[in-house]
């Protein structure tokens, strides 16, 4: 079974400045995708960020990025240049490859941005 | 393009009744997902489909919720009949194959009184 842990169930951050938000996963499967999701407090869920377990490159879109660990099994996400439109939930997820398609999610980390 | 679609935005209704939440997957996307997500358990995977057929209902939580997928474009959640332990936020998603990610209808907020 899969087991994703986001350790920061809060964090605060400044207007532009950057901010990680961890996620650490556990799985024994060797291929997997690793997804991040937003959430705001209207309610939708988010796409942001896809990772494969074997993309060599960590993956970016925008002001997203995915610091990937792979031996240490984390999959961080970093928003540079926080705007206060960023607070929200944040939620990690994984997706063995040999599942089905089905995503396993992480708690969730809310992020609120401070002006 | 349009999105997942779901309906209704909000259900309020009283505990025995039949509920129905209703789905309509991006067109062309052949996986189909549902969700429930509350405070204290987050995020549970209840049923897929892929290409109409139902893969895995191992999430569903008891014999009260049934799901159905008459087509490529629609999708019903059934609860009958409701409790309160029910009321969530009910989440439906879908996705083309391969390593494209799950996008999200904005969810039915379901409360039963």
């Amino acid at each position: 079974a899969q087991k994703i842990t986001q350790t920061q169930p809060g964090m605060f951050v400044q207007e532009k400045e950057a901010v990680t938000l961890d996620c650490t996963y556990d799985t024994s499967d060797q291929s997997y995708g690793l997804f991040w999701y937003k959430q705001p407090s209207s309610g939708e869920m988010i796409f942001l960020i896809y990772q494969g377990s074997y993309d060599e490159q960590n993956a970016t879109e925008g002001r997203y990025s995915l610091n990937f660990q792979k031996a240490r099994k984390s999959a961080n996400l970093v928003i540079s240049a926080s705007q206060l439109g960023d607070s929200a939930m944040y939620f990690c997820a994984m997706r063995p490859n040999n599942a089905g398609n089905m995503l396993t999610f992480g708690g969730g980390t809310r992020l609120m941005v401070k002006p | 393009d349009a999105g997942v679609i779901q309906s209704p935005r909000h259900e309020v209704t009283e505990m025995g009744q039949e509920v129905t939440l209703r789905c309509k997957p991006i067109s062309g996307h052949d996986y189909l997902f549902w969700y429930r997500q509350t405070m204290m358990r987050g995020l549970e995977l209840l049923i897929y489909f892929n290409n109409n057929v139902p893969i895995d209902d191992s999430g569903m939580p008891e014999d009260r919720f049934s799901a159905k997928m008459p087509n490529a474009s629609f999708s019903t959640l059934k609860i009958q009949p409701s409790e309160p332990r029910d009321s969530a936020v009910y989440f439906c998603a879908s996705k083309t194959g391969g390593s494209q990610p799950q996008h999200f209808g904005d969810g039915t907020r379901l409360s039963i009184l």
